[in-house]
């Protein structure tokens, strides 16, 4: 049962460089989302789908693109990056009902320099 | 204005001994859902609990409770009889239905040292 899966953990990237983080469910949930974690700043919504082929920006979304091909997957770009993008990156997935707890991958930790 | 508010950056409690974290919401939905995530430093995110807008009782799990005063929209975590590996952040969240997007939103968290 691998729940949510984010690839990769580590990433170091120059300014510029483009990049995309990956991340698969197997548990069949509707919503899926991105969340970049910074110091003193807790989670923030980067964008987030609510079933495949449907994507809409949460509260941080420049400078990310999302797409969501399938229900297993939903990969978040970086196409140029900048070291404002240093962060913790989290992919979560739900049943996307409102009273319905989020599943968490393992995190990404990116650094732009 | 933020969603979530957690007043207490840090907190320190002695094993044994219950604490209490502090959340409060800002809504003005019916529907919604309060949760609690704990962050150990490995890094992952760990669901603790939930409380429902249209529950009458508070949650509990475990030595893990939620004082949820609906009235002053807030949602505490109570942790009894605190143990070492309870050090963590800690995160209070809130999903409203919001027309289907349903979105989770975070407070900036508390970090909980317990001492022994």
């Amino acid at each position: 049962n691998a729940g949510v899966t984010q690839t990769p953990k580590f990433q170091v990237l120059k300014t510029g460089q483009s990049m995309t983080l990956q991340c698969a469910q197997d548990m069949n949930h509707e919503y899926m989302s991105w969340y970049r974690q910074d110091p003193g700043m807790g989670l923030r919504l980067i964008h987030y789908s609510v079933g495949a082929g449907i994507t809409d920006q949460g509260e941080v979304p420049n400078g990310y693109n999302v797409s969501r091909s399938t229900t297993e997957d939903f990969p978040l770009r970086l196409l140029s990056a900048a070291p404002s993008q240093t962060s913790v990156y989290f992919c979560a997935s739900s049943y996307g009902r409102y009273y319905t707890e989020a599943f968490f991958g393992q995190g990404t930790r990116l650094t732009v320099v | 204005a933020q969603k979530i508010t957690q007043t207490q950056p840090g907190m320190f409690v002695q094993e044994k001994e219950a604490v209490t974290l502090d959340c409060t919401y800002d809504t003005s939905d019916p529907s919604y859902g309060l949760f609690w995530y704990k962050q150990p430093s490995s890094g992952e995110m760990i669901f603790l609990i939930y409380q429902g807008s249209y529950d009458q009782q508070n949650a509990t799990e475990g030595r893990y409770s939620l004082n949820f005063q609906k009235a002053r929209k807030s949602a505490n975590l109570v942790i009894s009889a605190s143990q070492l590996g309870d050090s963590a952040m800690y995160f209070c969240a809130m999903r409203e239905p919001q027309g289907g997007s349903e979105k989770l939103v975070f407070g900036k968290g508390t970090k909980l040292t317990v001492n022994p």
